[in-house]
């Protein structure tokens, strides 16, 4: 079965400056997808950044980026110039064959003004 | 465009009573999931439907939990009898088909929190 790990509970970082999330996650399927999800206290889910493990590059979302490392089993969100609103618990979350979504314990993230 | 709604935002209930949950997805979308959210704890698909058709609910507790989605649109998520170990936020999210790739397309609602006393 696959499994999401991500073992910062949680994260602070200065307003303006950049941040990286870890994530590591488990899986024998060589086709999958990977998920960087910020819900802030309101509780909605918003998708940040996604990546399809069969593209090298890593995908890029303004301020977002990820280190996608495949063979390491490693998906990194970096978030740059971080601002107020960036704070909230961040979930790594994984889909593979089944097409169900396995999610992390998550992140939580403070910004300090 | 209109998101996923859901309702109520805050149910408390005595442990053995029943609840329900309601959720309205995004207007054509397909598929539709419902999320169990345990404090601290990342979201846990409960239940995934394919228009009215259930595609999976493997990890639905169906001794005491019930979800139907009449009409391939609306949902409605029961829980009888409750237990203390259900409280949680329950999540809806739809996204317009389930085939690879598309199905992580998933949009949530501000989902339901569940205190059971």
């Amino acid at each position: 079965a696959q499994t999401v790990t991500q073992s910062q509970p949680e994260m602070s970082v200065q307003e303006a400056e950049t941040v990286t999330l870890s994530c590591t996650y488990d899986t024998s399927e060589s086709d999958y997808y990977l998920f960087w999800y910020k819900q802030p206290p309101s509780r909605q889910m918003i998708l940040v950044i996604r990546q399809e493990a069969y593209k090298q590059q890593n995908a890029t979302e303004n301020r977002f980026s990820v280190n996608f490392q495949k063979a390491a089993k490693s998906f990194s969100l970096k978030i740059s110039d971080s601002q107020l609103g960036d704070a909230a618990m961040y979930f790594c979350a994984y889909g593979g064959a089944t097409n169900k979504l396995i999610f992390g314990t998550g992140t939580l993230l403070a910004v300090q003004p | 465009e209109a998101g996923v709604a859901q309702s109520p935002r805050y149910k408390i209930i005595e442990k053995r009573q029943s609840v329900a949950f309601w959720c309205n997805p995004i207007s054509g979308h397909a598929t539709l999931y419902w999320y169990q959210q345990i404090l601290g704890q990342g979201p846990k698909l409960l239940i995934q439907f394919q228009n009215n058709g259930v595609v999976d609910d493997s990890q639905l507790p169906k001794d005491r939990f019930s979800a139907e989605r009449l009409k391939g649109v609306d949902s409605t998520l029961k829980i009888q009898p409750a237990k203390l170990e259900d409280s949680a936020v329950y999540l809806c999210a739809s996204s317009l088909t389930w085939t690879s790739g598309l199905a992580y397309e998933q949009y949530f609602g501000p989902g339901t929190r569940l205190t059971v006393t």
